[in-house]
């Protein structure tokens, strides 16, 4: 069935460090790419998205890259700070009825300044 | 610009209790709406979704219900609270266009003992 594999967690990096979280995904077809981003306490916020192959999403310095072959969405930065730390989610669309977004579990960012 | 406000932010209630849980959105028409459970160290899970007034369909048996008695508004219930209940309720909406993306409400961490 559809599903969204993310690195475990946590990742701890220093300030200015390069990120990489791994995003895989298994689905039908080429469904739409999502990254969104939980602060503590607060809701989902949408980070970033890729809709069709090889689109590249970018936001507040974040980018991925919709890469069908290898079907992942990993998620980079090159130089994070501390205000990025919190819990990244990775999620697919999945087409249908409810066309609902898979997440995976979450990892957890933490960046020590 | 579109709002998605729930209510109340936090809630600890006993068990065999009852549970009323709102959500409303501001600023577009006939959104589709979801119910999603984050339970601790875990990922999103979907409860429940609604298309239009009086339609809620249920992605997993649970102690809860939805009800959708308005356009914008969407509400999460149960008749008698369990401790597995616990967790953190988010909100969601997504707009008619081919985007697809969902937009979270703020949450609520809800807290049975």
């Amino acid at each position: 069935g559809n599903s969204v594999t993310q690195m475990e967690g946590p990742v701890t990096l220093s300030e200015e460090a390069f990120l990489t979280i791994n995003c895989t995904y298994t689905a039908t077809g080429y469904p739409s790419l999502f990254w969104y981003v939980q602060y503590p306490g607060e809701g989902l916020q949408l980070l970033l998205k890729a809709t069709k192959a090889d689109d590249k999403g970018s936001n507040k310095g974040f980018e991925a890259t919709y890469r069908k072959e290898t079907t992942s969405f990993h998620l980079e930065k090159g130089s994070v700070q501390v205000s990025d730390s919190a819990v990244y989610f990775c999620a697919h669309l999945q087409r249908g009825a409810t066309n609902k977004l898979i997440f995976g579990t979450g990892t957890l960012l933490a960046v020590q300044p | 610009s579109q709002t998605i406000h729930q209510w109340p932010a936090t809630l600890v209630q006993p068990v065999g209790s009852p549970l009323s849980l709102e959500c409303t959105v501001e600023g577009t028409s006939n959104p589709n709406l979801y119910w999603y459970r984050q339970a601790a160290g875990r990922g999103l899970q979907l409860l429940f979704y609604s298309v239009g007034i009086g339609q809620i369909s249920s992605e997993v048996p649970q102690n809860l219900s939805a009800s959708r008695p308005q356009d914008r508004q969407f509400i999460l219930s149960s008749k008698k609270l369990l401790l597995s209940d616990s967790g953190f309720y988010l909100c969601a909406w997504r707009g008619q266009g081919v985007s697809y993306e969902q937009y979270f409400g703020p949450g609520t961490r809800l807290t049975v003992t």
